[in-house]
Order: structure tokens, then C-alpha cells, then sequence
């Protein structure tokens, strides 16, 4: 079944630096994914949803890239603020019809003023 | 207000005891998920649901049994709970459709001793 590996497991970096956090999956035929952010002691809010025929989506503070060739997954955040210290998990849907995600393991970032 | 709640949301139990996790979505949703969460291990999915009077094994299930009477509910049973289930649960409610997200509740922290 569908692997995804997440890296890097932790991750500092100053206020208003950058922030990537790369997820990889192992079937080809995943097309919808999700990045969820989890702030510490609560629960997980969706962050952005992307579907495979887009392979740069912007938010807001972050760009989600998707390397269909090489299945990966990444998370930019472009200028990293205390407020975005959290745990980031990718999941991805590898499945139809199901709902199934798999989740990565998940980094836990912290800004640092 | 919430749209998916969990009770309880601390829980210990001992070895051997039985446990019920209940989670409730007011989303109307058909979809409903049991994760656990573990350093290291990311959300990993133990059951799941597409409708009242349906479930489906996870990823990792056993140990744990399910049972959706209602649209609404979704719950979690450990009849024989052990140590290696102490963990951090979330339930989760979803559209169906493969680009639907997840909706996550709140989490309760299982502690069998």
C-alpha cells in the first residue's frame, strides 16, 4: 500500500526565514493531497488540499509544490513567523472512492524570534 | 462551535479494562475516522466508516473494535485495553469524494496503566 515518508522530522528556523518540509509517497496513481497543520494541544485544521493536475498552489505565507515525477510533496513556508510554530503532517489519498489518507509522520517547526 | 467532539478527552484506564471512545459530527458527514497519533508514527487510521450501521478495518485494527449506530456517532472500543494502546485518538468526519478533507475533533489522551 501507499508509503509516505516525511522530513525532516524537526525543524528551527528564525522569524522570517524560510521553512520547507518535503513529504515523498510511493504510488503513482495518488492524486489528491493535503497538508494539515497541528498547533501544539489541538487538534488538526487543513492547511491546503491540492489535486494533482496543479503543480504550484500558493496560500497564504506558503506555496505547496508537487513533483508528480518524482512524487513528492513539499511545504514552503516563505517567511516563517512565530505564530507558524506547529507539527505539519502530508497526507496523501491513494485510493478512490474510500476517503483513505495516509499521513505522514509529521514535523514539528519552530520559529524562533 | 465544534462540528466534531469527542468524549472523553482524558481518559486512564487500566490493563485488561474495556474503553469506549465516542466521537459525535454535526457536519452530517457519511465518512468518519478513528486515527491514533504516536511520536514518530503520524495519524494512523483504525477504523472507519462510510454510513450508520457500517465499518471498516484500518491500517492498524487490531485491539480495536467500531460501531457507528447513527449517522452522527462513531465509537471506539477497547475491550481489553493494554499499555501499548496508550495514545493520543482523534476522530475525524469527511465528504465522500476523494478531494473531500477531513474534519478533526479535539483528541482525547488514552492512558492505560
Amino acid at each position: 500500500g501507499e508509503q509516505v515518508e516525511q522530513r525532516p522530522p524537526h525543524l528551527s528556523v528564525r522569524e522570517g526565514d524560510s521553512a520547507v518540509i518535503t513529504c515523498t509517497y510511493t504510488d503513482p496513481n495518488s492524486y489528491y493531497f493535503f497538508w494539515y497543520k497541528q498547533e501544539p494541544g489541538a487538534s488538526l485544521q487543513l492547511l491546503m488540499k491540492v489535486f494533482s493536475s496543479t503543480e504550484i498552489n500558493e496560500g497564504q505565507g506558503f506555496t505547496v509544490l508537487l513533483n508528480k515525477k518524482d512524487k513528492r510533496l513539499s511545504l514552503n513556508l516563505t517567511a516563517a513567523h512565530p505564530g507558524d510554530s506547529a507539527a505539519y503532517f502530508c497526507a496523501v489519498s491513494a485510493s478512490s472512492n474510500t476517503n483513505k489518507v495516509v499521513f505522514g509522520t509529521g514535523t514539528r517547526l519552530q520559529v524562533l524570534p | 462551535e465544534a462540528a466534531v467532539t469527542q468524549s472523553p478527552r482524558n481518559k486512564v484506564a487500566v490493563t485488561g479494562g474495556k474503553v469506549t471512545l465516542s466521537c459525535n459530527q454535526t457536519n452530517n458527514h457519511n465518512n468518519m475516522y478513528w486515527y491514533r497519533q504516536d511520536t514518530g508514527h503520524g495519524l494512523r487510521l483504525i477504523h472507519y466508516s462510510y454510513g450508520a450501521g457500517s465499518t471498516e478495518k484500518g491500517d492498524i485494527p487490531d485491539g480495536y473494535k467500531a460501531s457507528r449506530p447513527s449517522q452522527e456517532n462513531f465509537s471506539l472500543i477497547l475491550e481489553l485495553a493494554t499499555p501499548s494502546q496508550t495514545s493520543v485518538y482523534f476522530c475525524a468526519s469527511g465528504e465522500l469524494g476523494d478531494y473531500a478533507e477531513q474534519f478533526f475533533g479535539p483528541g482525547t489522551r488514552l492512558t492505560v496503566l
